[in-house]
């Protein structure tokens, strides 16, 4: 079955601080795993995928096939990295995600 | 930049009542998706519609839901007797290939079910 899991829902750190936010899967197949951002009142969006590898906006993720783990990391936050962090696997037709983790940085 | 659009922003009804959740996809997309979101908890994927048919269905998209491309450019869902469960934020996303692909969102229907 496929799951994701994230085990924070809420995460504080203090600006310029590094963050990592914790996302593992279960999934029988190849994973596709992604990171989705929700910043307040807008959509949510794409942050980064692992496929692609880049960093964006500082932040990274590896994928770790051993551990099954997503993390996702930055290693100065930012204060206008508070929001709302969706980790999700694609399926066949669908995207699983994860419960979300709050950031807030605190200044 | 092209945007997922959909209306209306939020949507009251009474329980009983059909409603009909509207989304423009980009235009160049050809995968739709339906995810919802109860108040405080996850994203859940609703149903996936691709080639003027469904994809794949979760166990959330029952026979009180369909899905409708009734023109070139919208993508509805349509919910035809409202419970009080299903007051949550519905997202819709588009995507040009597979679901493997970057999906994008739209800013949600916010449905309160009285």
């Amino acid at each position: 079955a496929q799951r994701v899991t994230q085990p924070e829902k809420l995460l504080s750190v203090f600006k310029g601080a590094p963050v990592e936010l914790k996302c593992n899967y279960s999934y029988s197949g190849s994973p596709e795993l992604f990171w989705y951002v929700q910043y307040s009142r807008q959509r949510l969006q794409l942050l980064l995928r692992h496929i692609s590898r880049e960093s964006i906006k500082g932040f990274t993720a590896d994928l770790n096939k051993g551990e099954t783990s997503f993390h996702l990391k930055k290693p100065f936050a930012q204060e206008e990295d508070s929001a709302m962090y969706y980790c999700a696997l694609a399926g066949a037709n669908n995207l699983f995600f994860g419960t979300g983790t709050r950031l807030t940085v605190i200044p | 930049e092209p945007e997922v659009t959909q209306t209306p922003s939020h949507q009251v009804t009474q329980m009983g009542q059909e409603v009909i959740l509207r989304c423009v996809p980009i235009s160049n997309h050809l995968y739709f998706y339906w995810y919802r979101q109860i108040l405080g908890q996850k994203v859940e994927f609703l149903v996936s519609f691709y080639n003027n048919e469904i994809s794949e269905k979760s166990e959330i998209f029952d026979d009180q839901f369909s899905v409708e491309r009734p023109d070139g450019s919208n993508f509805t869902l349509k919910i035809r007797s409202t419970k009080l469960e299903d007051s949550a934020m519905y997202f819709c996303a588009s995507s040009a290939q597979g679901p493997k692909n970057i999906q994008y969102f739209g800013a949600g229907t916010r449905l309160s079910v009285l």
